[in-house]
Parts: C-alpha cells; sequence; structure tokens
C-alpha cells in the first residue's frame, strides 16, 4: 500500500488548511485511515482517523477538524479552519489498524501557515 | 490525555553494542483483549516513521528480530541488540488504547 499527501504548502492565517490523501494498492473500505502531524523539531500528534463508517478526533481538535473520505477516489482528506502559526508542522497521512498502529504512512507534507 | 514519557531523550550507542529505551504511560496500557495498545515507532532523518513493534512486543512485517519490545501496564522497553548505521533516527512510543492517541518526545539513537 502507499499513501500520497497533496495540497497547499503555504497557507494564510485564518484560512482553511485542506490536504488529500491519496491511498494505492489498498481500498479504503474496511480499514481506518489517520492524519498526524509533527511541528518542526517536535514530537508527533495524532489529529483524528476516519472509516467507512464514522470519525474521530482529538479533542484539542474537533472544534476546527474536519476528516473526510471518498471511497471512489479512494482518497481520504482533512480541513482544518481557522488556522495559525501554530498549525504549521509536517502532515502525514497513515494506515491505521483495527489495534490503532499506523502500518503505512505516507512521505509526509510541509505546510506552513504565514501570510 | 494519556502522558508517553521517554528517556533517554538522546541514546549514544557504538557500533554493534545494544540499545535500550523505555517509555512510560500515566495509564495502564492493557486492555481485556489481553493486549497492551503500545506501538514503537523508528523515524529515521528526512523520512516519515515506520511501525516497529505493536501491541507492546509484536514486531512488524518485515522488521528485523534484533528490535524487541517488552513490558507491561504503564512501563515498556525497546531494545535493539548490536545496533547498525541504519538504526539512527528518533524512536518513538505510542499508546492507541485511549483517545486522542498520544505519542512519547522521542529517543534520539545517534552513533558514538
Amino acid at each position: 500500500v502507499q499513501l500520497q499527501e497533496s495540497g497547499p504548502g503555504l497557507v494564510k492565517p485564518s484560512e482553511t488548511l485542506s490536504l488529500t490523501c491519496t491511498v494505492s494498492g489498498d481500498s479504503l473500505s474496511g480499514h481506518f485511515w489517520s492524519w498526524i502531524r509533527q511541528p518542526p523539531g517536535k514530537t508527533l500528534e495524532w489529529l483524528g482517523v476516519v472509516n467507512d463508517r464514522s470519525s474521530d478526533y482529538s479533542p484539542s481538535m474537533q472544534t476546527r477538524l474536519t476528516i473526510s473520505s471518498d471511497a471512489s477516489k479512494n482518497q481520504f482528506s482533512l480541513h482544518l479552519n481557522s488556522v495559525t502559526a501554530a498549525d504549521t508542522a509536517l502532515y502525514f497521512c497513515a494506515r491505521t489498524t483495527v489495534g490503532g498502529h499506523h502500518d503505512s504512512w505516507g512521505q509526509g507534507i510541509l505546510v506552513t501557515v504565514s501570510s | 490525555d494519556v502522558l508517553m514519557t521517554q528517556s533517554p531523550l538522546s541514546l549514544p550507542v557504538t557500533y554493534g553494542e545494544s540499545a535500550s529505551m523505555s517509555c512510560r504511560s500515566t495509564e495502564s496500557l492493557l486492555y481485556s483483549d489481553g493486549n497492551h495498545y503500545m506501538d514503537w515507532y523508528l523515524q529515521k532523518p528526512g523520512q516519515s516513521p515506520q511501525l516497529l513493534v505493536y501491541f507492546a512486543s509484536s514486531r512488524a512485517s518485515g522488521v528485523s528480530d534484533r528490535f524487541n519490545g517488552s513490558g507491561a501496564g504503564t512501563d515498556f522497553t525497546l531494545t535493539i541488540r548490536e545496533v547498525e548505521a541504519e538504526d539512527v533516527g528518533i524512536y518513538y512510543c505510542m499508546q492507541s488504547l485511549y483517545t486522542p492517541y498520544t505519542f512519547g518526545q522521542g529517543t534520539k539513537l545517534e552513533i558514538k
């Protein structure tokens, strides 16, 4: 399985960050799919997960974050609104097993929030 | 949130020697199915993280048997036997029993 993140590398403060993860070599159906980010020089932060039926978010992101999936395109997406400089990070998409571990990762996409 | 604390933060090791690092959680990671929902990941320089160990002690597909995860409850250890150059990077533990899933701050393994 391969995952590839895509989207803008630069977003203005207060705007919405939108990223897409395209999955190849596996079907979205029957699996869980996560977004994880890593601010420069810092540790990893799990943002949320989506599957066929539902999504679950980190409470700290819940008011600003939406994760959705499109089985017809074999893609899932992240939409984070009202971004600030604190949202500047390397964003990864990952396949997540029922056991909660992330067994396949995208290469990551660096998103900078700046005017 | 469950806090994951790793030690040491920096681990200098000589080629061929063993390395050991620790991860401690603020809550027990044992679930009723008998599994500990604790994973180890390695992020090599310039790369995305890769899964090494899941359920505290199960090696992921393709991972060398030089990597051994152990522990129970709230205390876990990753041991690397005969360290090689390709093992350099930052090792993260992560718990997936409680949402939000949380990662430790990482242990940076470097060669002396």
